[in-house]
This record gives C-alpha cells, sequence and structure tokens, in this order.
C-alpha cells in the first residue's frame, strides 16, 4: 500500500553542524507535507510545510526540499543546537486535515 | 499561544473498562482530530470531526470508538471496552482550516 518513510532512524550530529532528515514517500497524488518535531512526552510541533508545486521552502534556520521525480522529502537544519534534538517525522496530508506520518528519525546534537 | 488542552495526562484502566480521554481545543478552531501513537511507533490517524460530524476516520476506528463535542469547549474520544493493545499515547489536534493543526500534550492510556 501507499507510505510515507523514513531512511535513518538515528542521526547524531555536532552542535553548529547542518543537519539533513530525509523521507521517502510513495503516493504520488501526496500534494502537501508537513515536518513535525516531537520531543519526549510532548505531542507533534509543527515545523515547516510544501506543497507539491514546490520544491524549496525555507523558514527560521530550517529548509525542506521536495523532489517529486524520486518521491523524496528533506529536512535542513541549520546550525543545529542542543534543543533541536528530537524524533523528527514527516506527514502526508490525506483529506480533511488528517495526517499519514512517516516512521520518525531521532536527532541527537553533540556539545 | 493558545494550546490544545488534554485531560488526563495519564490513565489507567482495567482491560474491558470504558475510558473517556478528554481534549479541550483551541477557542475558534473548527476541525478536531485524534490520532495515537504506541510505544515506539509512528503517529497513526484515528478520525477527523468538523461541523458537528465525522468527517473522516481510518481503519482504527472501529465500533468501539466514539467521538463526541458535547459543548463548546470540549472533544472526547470514547473508547467503550478496552483493550491490551489500545495502549497508546493518543493526541488530540485542532485546527482553524482544512490543515494540519495543533496538537496537545497527549494522554498516555495504559490498558491493564
Amino acid at each position: 500500500g501507499e507510505s510515507v518513510g523514513l531512511h535513518l532512524p538515528t542521526l547524531s550530529v555536532q552542535e553548529g553542524d547542518n543537519s539533513i532528515i530525509n523521507c521517502a514517500y510513495s503516493n504520488s497524488a501526496s500534494d502537501y507535507f508537513i515536518w513535525y518535531k516531537q520531543e519526549s512526552g510532548k505531542g507533534p510541533q509543527f515545523i515547516i510545510d510544501i506543497r507539491s508545486n514546490m520544491d524549496k521552502r525555507q523558514g527560521q534556520r530550517v529548509t525542506v526540499l521536495l523532489n517529486k521525480t524520486v518521491k523524496h522529502l528533506s529536512l535542513q537544519i541549520a546550525a543545529t543546537q542542543p534543543g533541536d534534538s528530537a524524533v523528527y517525522f514527516c506527514a502526508e496530508k490525506m483529506l480533511r486535515g488528517a495526517l499519514t506520518f512517516g516512521s520518525g528519525t531521532r536527532l541527537q546534537v553533540q556539545p | 499561544e493558545p494550546e490544545v488542552t488534554q485531560t488526563p495526562s495519564h490513565q489507567v484502566t482495567q482491560m474491558g473498562q470504558e475510558v473517556i480521554l478528554r481534549c479541550v481545543p483551541i477557542s475558534n478552531h473548527l476541525y478536531f482530530y485524534w490520532y495515537r501513537q504506541i510505544l515506539g511507533q509512528k503517529v497513526e490517524f484515528l478520525v477527523s470531526f468538523y461541523n458537528n460530524e465525522i468527517s473522516e476516520k481510518s481503519e482504527i476506528f472501529d465500533d468501539q470508538f466514539s467521538v463526541e463535542r458535547p459543548d463548546g469547549s470540549n472533544f472526547t474520544l470514547k473508547i467503550r471496552s478496552t483493550k491490551l493493545e489500545d495502549s497508546a499515547m493518543y493526541f488530540c489536534a485542532s485546527s482553524l482550516f482544512d490543515r494540519p493543526g495543533v496538537f496537545g500534550s497527549g494522554t498516555q492510556l495504559s490498558v491493564l
């Protein structure tokens, strides 16, 4: 069946480095994608989104890239900080705002 | 900043018992959702609610589940007869428009 998934379960980076978290999706009809951050004991927190008519979108220290040819989504975090340590999920929007989440990547930032 | 509030933060129940998980969405939001996350797994969609009715539900949301917006502020998820496999973190979310919304901090349900 169609699914949204992640390549790397754990990513460890040094503080100050850039982080790249990847996501592969298989539903070619998907037109809206979101990255969420989830800290321990908390709910998913919206980071950034992108529509399928775009290939790049930038926020504050974060950039999302969408490659529809290979059905690949990535989240880039610039100058990674200890507070960025969390699990990151990509998600695909279904009807009425309901989401299909990927499996998650744990980002560990080493001081 | 407005928040989605969920109570209780942790609910322990015996198998076969009914539980009601409560959520107070952001006050001017119109779309409401329940998701769950089994320990170590991804977040899964359960149900969405708009204009006082279910607008979409997943295969997980079977007859033992129901949702209700009993008044202007609360949004509840009821599990009629809990099973061991219902143990999970349950997240409520709300949004103003038909787009991904703000999540609450969740209710950890433990079925014994």
